[in-house]
């Protein structure tokens, strides 16, 4: 029982373009949402969250969107850069009704130049 | 300025061994947590601790067992390896349930 999915394993975007990568829930009670971003042979690191009571957090490059009633927020990055390269993973606090975060499979961002 | 360390950050076990992974964290955090990750399934919970002395069940805690003597510590032990146990683990720990995860680099450990 998959509660949180990102069903592109990889997106590859031009340098200085808009990559966009999404994400999909199934349990409506989450309210709280968050971005990690990782690189090889290090940990994941948070990198942007969202409140359910909104539609949209920025910070610098990075935007966040959510759309509660489909289930689904996805993440900006404007411009894209090179060191932007790396495994990016939702998330939301919601295993078993529990706070513990819960994770997609996460979607492999390559930014070319 | 650590964080999260982990210990071994390579394993390679034969089928049958058991090893313990060591994970320390020196900001006086709660919460902690050991993930696996493999290919296609994102970062799956394993076990986890709310506090010095308790450990509860993840998402997959088959073959594994979790222990926090201490307040720092958390110890992730496999009793005898598995093939299926081969991933990369990370541990994680928080002030708060929520968010504000810090991992560690991570372990990784193959099982032949």
């Amino acid at each position: 029982d998959q509660q949180v999915k990102q069903n592109s394993p990889s997106l590859s975007v031009q340098e200085g373009r808009i990559s966009i990568l999404n994400c999909d829930y199934t349990n409506s009670m989450f309210d709280y949402f968050l971005w990690y971003k990782k690189y090889p042979a290090e940990g994941p690191t948070f990198l942007i969250s969202i409140s359910s009571i909104k539609d949209k957090n920025e910070d610098g490059r990075f935007t966040v969107f959510l759309n509660k009633s489909a289930k689904h927020l996805s993440l900006h990055i404007v411009p894209s850069q090179p060191g932007d390269s790396a495994v990016y993973f939702c998330a939301a606090p919601g295993f078993r009704g529990a706070q513990k975060l819960v994770f997609g499979q996460g979607t492999r961002l390559t930014i070319n130049p | 300025n650590a964080g999260v360390t982990q210990t071994p950050k390579f394993r390679v076990l034969k089928t049958g061994q058991s090893m313990t992974l060591l994970c320390a964290q020196d900001m006086n955090h709660e919460y902690m947590y050991w993930y696996r990750q493999d290919p296609g399934m994102g970062l799956r919970l394993i076990h986890y601790s709310v506090g010095e002395g308790t450990t509860a069940k993840g998402e997959v805690p088959d073959g594994y067992n979790v222990s926090r003597l201490k307040k720092q510590n958390f110890l992730l032990g496999l009793e005898s390896a598995a093939p299926s146990q081969t991933s990369v683990y990370f541990c994680a720990s928080s002030y708060t349930e929520r968010g504000g995860y810090t991992f560690g680099s991570g372990t990784r450990l193959t099982v032949v």
